[in-house]
This record gives structure tokens, C-alpha cells and sequence, in this order.
């Protein structure tokens, strides 16, 4: 049974880096990684996308190994609103599986 | 505003109600979703469409029926619901899904919350 696994909860501080790791031990030949961000009252907001090894935008990086067992989101120099809970979604056509979210909490 | 609208933010209904949820996206997209969000478990994808064509269908009750009129409307008719269908409705659009491409990325609307009595 494919599964995607992430810490429940997660607290930092502001000024700090982020770090959530996913875990996706089946994942599939053609899965992609991807990660959400979710408010309170909203829908969830598209972060960042990879395959294997880094991928890297303005607001994240993704870390995925060789072997795709796992990935990690990179939040640099989180602020307040970065407050929210995090998804990992792994999967291709027709077939996507979200784990059960990251709620993290930045702290002043 | 992420461009996708959902109507009614909030519903109450009985069991023996019928009543749909309406999504509309308005980002020139061609791939719906519906998803259900409970507390406690993940987001459960339930349908797609995708050029007007269900193309998921991951083994959702019958008492939830979806339709899609054309690529900017979805809906999810409901009816006999039970009390463990209260949850967190969200509608997603994306482009449409390309054989051996990645997954699109998906604009989400703000959800109905549905409870049921």
C-alpha cells in the first residue's frame, strides 16, 4: 500500500531554517514529489516540485536522494507567516497520495 | 484569491437531504478535482476531470456523484450522506494531466465545510 509519511508537527523560531522530511518508501518509477502549503480557511497553495536530487525556487528547496525514499522541504529564514501546515503529495497521472500534513509553528 | 470559487463555504444537511457544491475556476484550466479533507487523515483525492472526462475515481461512495459541465464548472451532487461524510470539501484545478509529465500543479478553492446531521 503506497503511503507517504511526515511528521505530525513541527516548531522553529524565526531567522531559522526548516527542515520536514517526507518519507515515500514505494515510491513509483513515475511518482513526482511535490509539496503544499495550507492556512487556516484556505485551500492548499502549490510550494515546490521534484524528481530526484535538488530543485530550488524562491521560497523552498527539495531535497530528494538517489534512492527516492524520502525528501526533505528546505524553509530558509522562516518567518511568522510561515505558520502553517505542509503536504506532501507524491504521485503521477491519476494517482496522487497526500501524507497527513506538517503542521509547523514559528515562534518569535 | 487563487481563481477557484467554491459555493456554499458552509453546509449543514441531513441525512436525507440533497444538495450539491459548486466549484468554478476561472484560470483557462482544463483538469478538475474534487478532494476530501477530515480531520485527522489526509487529503483524499476523489475525483478528476480532466478535458471534461472523469479520469479517478478512487473508489468514493455512490452517494457522491460528480459532474463536470464544462472545463470551468464541477459539482458534487450529494445525497443520504452520513454523518462520517462531515468534512472539508476542496475543489482543485490544474492543466490538464500529460501522459509521462509531472503531476500539474494544482490551484485550490477554499473549500466547503460540510456538516451532516
Amino acid at each position: 500500500l503506497a503511503k507517504t509519511t511526515q511528521p505530525i508537527s513541527m516548531d522553529s523560531y524565526e531567522g531559522q531554517e526548516v527542515n520536514i522530511t517526507c518519507s515515500h518508501n514505494n515510491i513509483a518509477t513515475n511518482d513526482y514529489i511535490t509539496w503544499y502549503q495550507q492556512f487556516p480557511s484556505q485551500g492548499p497553495r502549490f510550494i515546490i516540485q521534484g524528481y530526484k536530487t535538488k530543485v530550488t525556487n524562491e521560497v523552498a528547496s527539495l531535497f530528494i536522494p538517489a534512492d527516492r525514499k524520502s525528501s526533505t522541504l528546505s524553509l530558509p529564514r522562516v518567518s511568522l507567516s510561515d505558520t502553517a501546515v505542509y503536504y506532501c503529495l507524491r504521485g503521477s497521472q491519476g494517482n496522487l497520495i497526500f501524507g497527513k500534513g506538517t503542521k509547523l509553528s514559528v515562534k518569535p | 484569491e487563487t481563481g477557484v470559487t467554491q459555493t456554499p463555504r458552509h453546509l449543514v444537511m441531513g441525512m436525507t437531504n440533497k444538495k450539491s457544491l459548486k466549484c468554478e475556476q476561472h484560470l483557462g484550466h482544463n483538469a478538475m478535482y474534487w478532494y476530501k479533507q477530515s480531520a485527522k487523515k489526509p487529503l483524499e483525492l476523489m475525483f478528476v476531470y480532466s478535458l471534461e472526462e472523469r479520469v479517478e475515481n478512487n473508489s468514493v461512495p455512490s452517494r457522491f456523484s460528480p459532474e463536470c459541465p464544462n472545463s470551468s464548472h464541477l459539482f458534487l451532487h450529494l445525497h443520504t450522506l452520513q454523518p462520517e461524510d462531515s468534512a472539508l470539501y476542496l475543489c482543485a484545478s490544474s492543466q490538464e494531466f500529460m501522459g509521462g509529465s509531472p503531476p500539474p500543479e494544482q490551484y485550490f478553492g477554499p473549500g466547503t465545510r460540510l456538516t451532516v446531521t
